[in-house]
């Protein structure tokens, strides 16, 4: 069983550069969303989507763009990074009401940005 | 203030100690309260789940929700050195703003020495 799939684990950018980080899910779930974790923040929502086609911004969004195009996909992108940015990357995922389940999360992607 | 408080530690105990976990929180519409259970380099896992007030036991694990102290708690009787990780809560509603998403606290590191 995969579960939750996240591609690439390590990535170094430069300031500026674009990325795209992949995030997959065998599940069937309806429910993904991004989070990012830095020390002493805790985990820190990016965005969110119930369904294909519908997403929403979370706690930090800005810098990100993510889109909803198939159930199992749920691909973030960093349009122009920044070292603030640098950070690990949490895709998770729940079967329909997240707030009612349990969220299943990927083993991250750790991204330093230079 | 941040919708969920919960002190990072570090906690060190020996094997065999009863572990006390703490997170207030302010938002009195959190009706889903969470803890999860992080290892080093890992993706979070759940590993309680309670709704609304009360107390829940699966095995050395014990979750406690006290919505009127705003305030929930999760004990580990005769902790062993494989409970060493990061424990996080997390809340949510089911209404309102929140709906979608789940709140975490910063998570509290423990280690279990042999």
């Amino acid at each position: 069983n995969a579960g939750v799939t996240q591609t690439p684990k390590f990535q170094v950018l430069k300031t500026g550069q674009s990325m795209t980080l992949q995030c997959a899910q065998d599940m069937n779930h309806e429910y993904m969303s991004w989070y990012r974790q830095d020390p002493g923040m805790g985990l820190r929502l990016i965005h969110y989507s119930v369904g294909a086609g519908i997403t929403d911004q979370g706690e930090v969004p800005n810098g990100y763009n993510v889109s909803r195009s198939t159930t199992e996909d749920f691909p973030l992108r960093l349009l122009s990074a920044a070292p603030s940015q640098t950070s690990v990357y949490f895709c998770a995922s729940s079967l329909d009401r997240v707030e009612a389940g349990e969220l299943f999360f990927g083993e991250g992607s750790r991204l330093t940005v230079l | 203030q941040k919708e969920v408080e919960q002190d990072p530690g570090p906690l060190s105990v020996p094997e065999g100690a009863i572990v006390s976990l703490n997170c207030t929180y302010s938002n009195s519409a959190f009706q889903y309260f969470m803890w999860y259970r992080q290892y080093s380099r890992k993706g979070p896992e759940l590993l309680m789940y309670t709704y609304s007030s009360g107390n829940k036991e699966d095995g050395r694990f014990t979750a406690q929700v006290d919505k009127s102290s705003k305030y929930i708690s999760l004990f580990i009787r005769d902790s062993q050195p494989s409970d060493s990780a990061t424990y996080l809560c997390a809340m949510s509603a089911n209404r309102g703003s929140t709906l979608g998403r789940l709140y975490f606290g910063r998570g509290t590191q423990l280690t279990v020495w042999p």
